[in-house]
């Protein structure tokens, strides 16, 4: 139980082109989705708290017109990160919390490698 | 201080050896503990949490929780080198808010043969 799953897990793109990574939780209803960036030796950076149905949170520093997030359903979150530049190449992953959690606890999707040209 | 705190490491220890890792948080009022491992190039991965003081065990896994010392620690016994990774601790801390959890930088551990 408590799979997440990420697409695609790997993008290479062009300098100002638009990329989508969708997350979803397979086996739970996740009320609340969580989105991370980590960059090479460093450790996870928080970038927003999504929440099904309504706008999504996003931590001190994040761009929201850059990073949008989209949490249309209990299962499913994406996140578009628009005129992507070469500074914004990282390891996006994301997380799910299970609504019927008790504890917070987040599972974690595979991540995503993006790669920008 | 930091939020969430850990040695960076390496901690090194011999296959079949006890290896210890320790965390300190800062908010007092934090409720859940969260061990995650993450292998180099993969994402985190959970393997246990504790919310009550004391000792809670899993397998090879034992976690330990000292709230008033602010402390909790993961022990792997019998160490194997598939063991070798980053350990991230993670806290849901009240003033955080909500169901956010705050990670610790994570300590490298590295089981030698």
């Amino acid at each position: 139980g408590a799979v997440v799953s990420q697409h695609p897990s790997r993008v290479i793109c062009k300098s100002g082109t638009s990329v989508k990574i969708e997350c979803r939780s397979l086996d739970f209803q996740a009320t609340t989705m969580f989105w991370y960036r980590q960059f090479p030796k460093q450790s996870l950076m928080l970038m927003a708290t999504s929440n099904e149905g309504s706008k999504a949170t996003y931590e001190q520093g994040v761009e929201k017109d850059k990073f949008l997030i989209n949490h249309a359903s209990l299962t499913l979150s994406t996140l578009t990160v628009t005129s992507a530049h070469p500074e914004d190449s990282s390891f996006y992953i994301c997380s799910a919390s299970p609504s019927s959690g008790v504890y917070n606890e987040q599972f974690f999707g595979p991540g995503t490698r993006l790669t920008v040209l | 201080q930091k939020e969430v705190e850990q040695n960076s490491g390496p901690l090194s220890v011999p296959e079949g050896a006890i290896a210890s890792l320790n965390c300190t948080y800062s908010d007092r009022g934090s409720q859940s503990f969260f061990w995650y491992r993450q292998y180099s190039g993969k994402s985190p991965e959970l393997i246990m949490f504790i919310y009550s003081n004391g000792d809670k065990e899993d397998g090879r896994f034992t976690a330990q929780l000292n709230k008033a010392s602010q402390y909790v620690s993961l022990l792997i016994r019998d160490s194997q080198p598939s063991d070798s990774a980053t350990y991230l601790c993670a806290v849901n801390m009240v003033t955080g808010g909500g169901n956010k959890l705050t990670f610790g930088t994570g300590t490298q551990l590295k089981v030698e043969l």
